[in-house]
């Protein structure tokens, strides 16, 4: 039969807004992450990453804040633009999973002009 | 797309054919990866490859197989035996497994 895709969750901003992007992430032991944005039909993108011994890193426009106490992860983008409108991805890296990338489902943030 | 190189963009199926994505990278990393996406949901590790002529199953990795020949190189063959292979497939290199991610611009294969 056919399958029918999730619907994403979805984040609607005004331009010249600030976005948050939120992200719980699974498992206690992970000790670096990294955000991605995806444009449709594109590959994902770099953003910034950061590690465990840090709770917060800052970059152009956006900023990554970690909790590892309630295991969430934002990323916040100041000034938010049209160009900003993609799926963003977080992605957590477990030790124990042999060092691989686990990602999340990813939000979708829509701009208005 | 930093320096890998996927093609083709979009790539037909017919039932039980085996097709080919390519996957190249210039960027000289040790590691690299296939996933696949559905439309919206995350992506999902089929193989990995942390050295040449060494590649290991991700976590939906059948129906389908992988080779490293080259370190410049990670084809993947969807074979037959993978049923539901409508998808976005995306493959990413980088310097240190785990670590950060360069992805090419993705193949799109959809069945005939």
């Amino acid at each position: 039969g056919e399958s029918v895709g999730l619907h994403l969750p979805t984040l609607s901003v005004q331009e010249g807004d600030n976005s948050i992007i939120n992200c719980a992430y699974s498992n206690s032991a992970s000790d670096y992450f990294i955000w991605y944005k995806q444009e449709s039909g594109k590959g994902p993108q770099f953003i910034i990453d950061i590690r465990s011994n840090m709770d917060k890193r800052q970059g152009q426009r956006v900023t990554v804040l970690l909790n590892k106490t309630v295991k969430h992860l934002s990323l916040q983008i100041a000034a938010t633009q049209p160009g900003d409108s993609a799926v963003y991805f977080c992605a957590e890296n477990t030790d124990n999973q042999g060092g691989k990338l686990i990602f999340g489902q990813g939000t979708e943030l829509s701009v208005k002009p | 797309d930093g320096g890998i190189t996927q093609s083709p963009k979009y790539l037909f199926r017919k039932e039980g054919q085996n097709v080919t994505l390519s996957c190249e990278q210039n960027l000289n990393h040790d590691a690299m990866y296939w996933y696949r996406q559905d439309p919206g949901q995350g992506l999902r590790l089929i193989y990995y490859s942390q050295i040449v002529n060494d590649f290991q199953k991700g976590d939906i990795a059948e129906g389908y197989s992988v080779s490293r020949e080259k370190k410049e190189s990670f084809p993947l063959t969807v074979t037959s035996a993978q049923k539901n292979p409508t998808a976005f497939y995306l493959c990413a290199a980088a310097a240190l497994d785990g670590e950060k991610l360069f992805f090419g611009s993705g193949t799109q294969l959809s069945v005939l």
